[in-house]
């Protein structure tokens, strides 16, 4: 089974603080993702990896970078927490198949708290 | 700018009730629908469509695609309090791997 671990399952910062969240996947996965979910706006998209130390974009990357110095480890960074970062993160993996599968396989996800 | 509605936002039925959830999607180059289940912790995968026409099956739970009018249907029979959930809908286009996400239909299923 595919095993997607996330460094802490719920968290409290402060505003301006640094924050790491990490993920890391057992299953060689090519792509790695992170998604924000909150209430009534479903899951959007932070940023993503295709590959070892390639990155893009999602939807919503203000205030958010990332690391992918290893496969199996992609890491979000809030360079200054702020309030409005106040969400439930979720890391996924997938294969490098398109038109195969493209399934994603979801952590638990960490509950960040911004004070 | 793609887009995935789910309707409704929200469900409350009793046990043994049948429901359907509603998927709609604007996508440029269309590839495949998901269907995920999220119980209080990371979702977890229910069905991949590409065709249309052909329904998925899972137990009580069945999917079909309609490519032509850009939805797709999620139906569970007999509900079950265990099918208390949130389900999501997400799109992959033939670009690349990321996924789409509608906001998610809250199901809740009362004894």
């Amino acid at each position: 089974d595919v095993k997607v671990t996330q460094s802490s399952r719920y968290l409290v910062k402060r505003t301006g603080e640094k924050v790491f969240l990490e993920c890391v996947q057992d299953m060689d996965h090519e792509n790695m993702f992170w998604y924000r979910q909150d209430p009534g706006l479903g899951l959007r998209l932070i940023y993503f990896s295709y590959d070892v130390k390639m990155k893009e974009k999602g939807d919503i990357p203000e205030g958010y970078s990332v690391s992918r110095e290893k496969k199996e480890r992609f890491s979000l960074i809030l360079e200054s927490a702020s309030t409005n970062q106040t969400s439930m993160y979720l890391c996924a993996s997938s294969p490098h198949l398109a038109g195969t599968t493209d399934t994603q396989y979801f952590g638990p996800g960490t509950r960040l708290t911004v004070l | 700018e793609d887009k995935v509605v789910q309707s409704p936002l929200s469900l409350v039925v009793h046990e043994g009730d049948t429901v359907t959830l509603n998927c709609s999607y604007e996508v440029t180059n269309f590839r495949s629908l998901l269907w995920y289940k999220q119980e209080k912790k990371a979702p977890t995968f229910l069905f991949m469509l590409t065709s249309s026409g052909i329904e998925k099956k899972s137990g009580r739970l069945s999917s079909i695609l309609d490519k032509k009018e850009l939805f797709s249907i999620l139906n569970i029979t007999a509900t079950q309090t265990g099918d208390s959930a949130v389900y999501l809908c997400a799109v992959a286009e033939t670009s690349g791997s990321r996924l789409t996400f509608g906001e998610g239909t809250q199901l809740t299923v009362n004894p």
